[in-house]
């Protein structure tokens, strides 16, 4: 069984680098044709795609998000990583990091939420 | 690239069959099946219902059934139980700017 946990701090300041992690275990980051996605949820609002990298390293990023945003993946630690620069209160939400293949998100962390405040 | 269009809440009674419906365009939901529905309970992650329009992941109940006509996908819910009361989000694959979008989110509740 596929199991996926989010790590990170739980506040970040205005203007700082959110940096979070997703620690896969139950099965290697590497293998099979899956990507690795991050996504979330602002309180009481919808599911939003941060963006999501592929076992060969590839990335694809929201467009809105692109520009402050990084994926990248460490399969020594069968890690992956999001880091999103410039925070400011928006960017306050639960943060996901899922599985997905072809489109469908089959397996999710727990999430974490990220408060941007100073 | 513009969320799906989901309505707000739909409610049933116990036993009652719902449809929640999931609108997109011919650049989604109408020109791929690679439509998923999403259960979310409150404080929880969502967990996959349906994939690829119809299919059920292992372990979801058979009461849940998945369905699409044109730009539109379904969610049908039958035998509603209290226990399905939550956030419902469909998903689709996208040759957009984004390699797949999400719904807006339906509520359900049972009455």
């Amino acid at each position: 069984q596929v199991q996926l946990q989010e790590s990170g701090p739980g506040l970040v300041k205005p203007s700082q680098t959110l940096s979070l992690t997703c620690t896969v275990s139950g099965g290697s980051i590497s293998s099979g044709s899956y990507y690795w996605s991050w996504i979330r949820q602002p309180a009481g609002k919808g599911l939003e795609w941060i963006g999501r990298i592929y076992t060969s390293g590839s990335t694809n990023y929201n467009p809105s998000l692109k520009s402050r945003v990084t994926i990248s993946v460490d399969t020594s630690k069968n890690q992956f990583s999001l880091k999103l620069s410039s925070v400011t209160a928006a960017d306050t939400a639960v943060y996901y990091c899922a599985r997905e293949r072809l489109a469908a998100l089959d397996y999710w962390g727990q999430g974490t939420l990220v408060t941007v405040s100073s | 690239q513009s969320a799906l269009t989901q309505p707000a809440s739909v409610s049933g009674s116990p036993g009652q069959s719902i449809t929640i419906s999931c609108t997109g365009t011919s650049s989604d939901v109408g020109g791929y099946n690679y439509v998923s529905w999403y259960q979310q309970h409150p404080g929880k992650a969502p967990k996959l219902m349906i994939y690829d329009v119809s299919n059920r992941p292992s372990g979801v109940s058979n009461r849940f059934s998945g369905s699409k006509s044109g730009n539109t996908a379904s969610l049908t819910i039958s035998g509603l139980q209290a226990e399905d009361e939550a956030d419902y989000y469909c998903s689709s694959y996208t040759s957009s700017s984004t390699p797949y979008v999400f719904g807006t989110g339906t509520k359900v509740t049972v009455l």
